[in-house]
């Protein structure tokens, strides 16, 4: 498809289960970004990667949480042990650009997590 | 630190009535300037940007200015459609402290006919 597409769109935990979230961004885009939107907030930052090299994961709340993107395209969120509190959309953007300079990202319409 | 504060919502506007949504912002640089529009069932897009203090971003009848006196780039439309009805986001981005977007929490705008 011409834009990013996200797997599983609906995922259902049980507490203390692992889950990972798949991201396919916009085919040659260069800059890849994860965000989590809890309920009625905007979207927070997680991490940011710049073709397989993760630059930025000053966002990401605990060890609990990885991410990667091997070959520089795909990218997966792993959430370990899941809690409550990551109850959330996750929300994977993709930009042409090194750095996203022009500030346009192309987002998917999310993986909307509840560990229950 | 780096924030964006907007309106809370819902705005419930009938057709063809005047939009606004405020937004300010708080920056330990100099930002650019972001409206982010989310339609029911889709991705965040997009809307408009400004990248220096008075500039004006517009996008399909929507515009914002960039007013570095007051902090401020709040959105408008003279007359909405109710197509326009979507989540807006405003958001910031400092090329100096990374590359990510920071957003506002989202105003929910519902446009009836």
């Amino acid at each position: 498809g011409a834009g990013v597409s996200q797997s599983p769109r609906y995922k259902v935990a049980k507490r203390g289960q692992d889950v990972a979230l798949r991201c396919d961004p916009i085919s040659g885009h260069v800059s890849l970004f994860w965000y989590q939107q809890a309920l009625g907030q905007g979207p927070e930052f997680l991490t940011y990667f710049q073709n397989e090299a993760q630059l930025d994961k000053s966002g990401l709340p605990s060890d609990r949480f990885f991410a990667e993107r091997p070959e520089g395209s795909v990218s997966t969120l792993k959430i370990q042990r899941t809690q409550q509190e990551d109850s959330a959309v996750y929300l994977c953007a993709s930009s042409l650009e090194r750095g996203a300079n022009t500030g346009e990202l192309f987002f998917g319409e999310g993986s909307r997590l509840t560990v229950l | 630190g780096n924030s964006v504060t907007q309106m809370e919502g819902p705005v419930t506007l009938s057709e063809e009535a005047f939009l606004t949504i405020n937004c300010t912002y708080t920056a330990t640089g100099y930002p650019s300037l972001f409206w982010y529009v989310q339609y029911p069932g889709e991705g965040l897009q997009l809307l408009l940007k400004a990248t220096k203090a008075d500039d004006k971003g517009s996008n399909k009848g929507f515009e914002a200015t960039y007013r570095k006196e007051t902090t401020s780039f709040h959105l408008e439309k003279g007359s909405v459609q109710v197509s326009d009805s979507a989540v807006y986001f405003c958001a910031l981005k400092i090329k100096a402290a990374g590359n990510k977007l920071t957003f506002g929490g989202g105003t929910r705008v519902l446009v009836k006919p």
